[in-house]
Formats: structure tokens, sequence, C-alpha cells
């Protein structure tokens, strides 16, 4: 298995409030991505990194942010927690992206999160 | 933007097989993947397929590619209850960008 660990794996907290998720791999990886999961939308891709320092928004990026300051951490964090954020979060790593690689992702167990 | 569309739910008895359909927009997609997800645990990787091949065998899984209908299909052999579990097609089109469709939820009856 992929070294990915996420923490908190499981969270509760209330509307307005800061919460920050983290995604720390072993391998040296160059890509990293946060994902979300909710019923009827499958994984919906936040924010992806391509390097220290190098980030860019996905699809549903409206209230959050992201930090990359090391190749193997890479955290996500929500300004103000809103209960629309209540979902769980996976965080995912690659090597290669498609530049010479299949572009497989691995994922971590995912975090899950819920904004009373 | 990229669409990745596959039917929620199938239910099969074990020893059959289970096809599983999934239709994509980007016709740019370089890659299509296939992933399973167990409950409560993140997404692993089945098996892909290169954009340039209409099929591919991995022992009990088969994926079927048919580029010009933008149709991807998994295949697997003698299901077992340990094959239960949600089964997400995605398509790769950009370094390492993947968009996922909803996932199809596999029930294996005994």
């Amino acid at each position: 298995d992929a070294g990915i660990t996420q923490s908190p794996r499981h969270k509760v907290t209330e509307t307005g409030t800061p919460v920050t998720l983290r995604c720390h791999q072993t391998e040296n990886h160059r890509y990293m991505y946060w994902y979300r999961q909710d019923p009827g939308h499958g994984l919906r891709l936040i924010h992806y990194s391509y390097g220290v320092k190098d980030t860019d928004k996905g699809e549903v990026s409206d209230g959050y942010s992201v930090s990359r300051s090391k190749t193997e951490d890479f955290l996500l964090t929500l300004e103000s927690a809103t209960s629309s954020q209540t979902s769980v979060y996976f965080c995912a790593i690659s090597g290669t992206g498609l530049a010479g690689g299949t572009g497989e992702l691995f994922f971590g167990e995912g975090s899950r999160l819920t904004v009373l | 933007g990229e669409d990745v569309e596959q039917s929620l739910f199938l239910s099969v008895r074990e020893g059959d097989s289970s096809v599983i359909n999934c239709t994509y927009t980007d016709s740019s997609s370089t890659y299509l993947y296939w992933y399973k997800q167990e409950p409560g645990a993140g997404l692993q990787l089945l098996t892909y397929i290169f954009s340039n091949m209409d099929m591919k065998q991995d022992q009990r899984l088969t994926v079927l590619l048919n580029k010009k209908d933008k149709h991807l299909s998994l295949r697997i052999a003698d299901t077992q209850t340990g094959d239960s579990a949600i089964y997400f097609c995605a398509e790769g089109s950009r370094a390492g960008k993947s968009t996922f469709g909803d996932g199809t939820t596999l029930t294996v009856k005994p």
C-alpha cells in the first residue's frame, strides 16, 4: 500500500470554525490531490498540487484553500466551515501524472468531516 | 467540461458475471481507469486501459473500450461476495487529473 496518511480521520465541528485536514505521504510523489466524496456526486476535485508551492484549483474549490510547503505534506483548509462542506475528504497522490506514466492515483483512507 | 456517467446499482448472484458500464465525454482522454472502493476505505486502482486499446484482460477482469462511442465497460467473471463494493470509472486526460463517475454499487448475493 502507498504510504498516505490523512489526519484527522474523523472530525465534528461547528459552522464558522476553521478546519485543517492534513495529508502526509512517504512516497516522494510529485502530484497530490484533495477530493471530496458525496452521495450522488462521486468524487470531485477540490485542489491539487504538482510540486512544492505549486497548487491549482479543481472543480469545487470555493471555500477551500491549500498549502504545500514540503513534498510530503498537503494541507486542506476550510477557513470558515459550512454545513455544505460536510463530506468525506480523500487525499490522493500520483508519481508521474500522465507524463511517462499511467496517471494512477493512490488514495488515503479518507477524513470524515461533519459541520453542525 | 469533462463528464463521466455510470449506472448507480448492480446486483448479481455469486458465480455470475458482472458488467459495469460507463460513458465519458472527453475525447482527449488518454487513460481510462476502474477503481474499487470497499466500505470505509479509500479507492484502489483495479485496472486501466490506454485509449488506443480496445480490450484488456487481467485475470477475472475484462475491460472493453469503444472509443468511437466513448463507452467503457468492466466485466468481472465468476463474481464473488468479496467483489461487493463501489466501482468507479475515471478518465485521465491531463497531468494526473482524473474525472470520476458517481460510482456503481455492486451487490453480490450468495
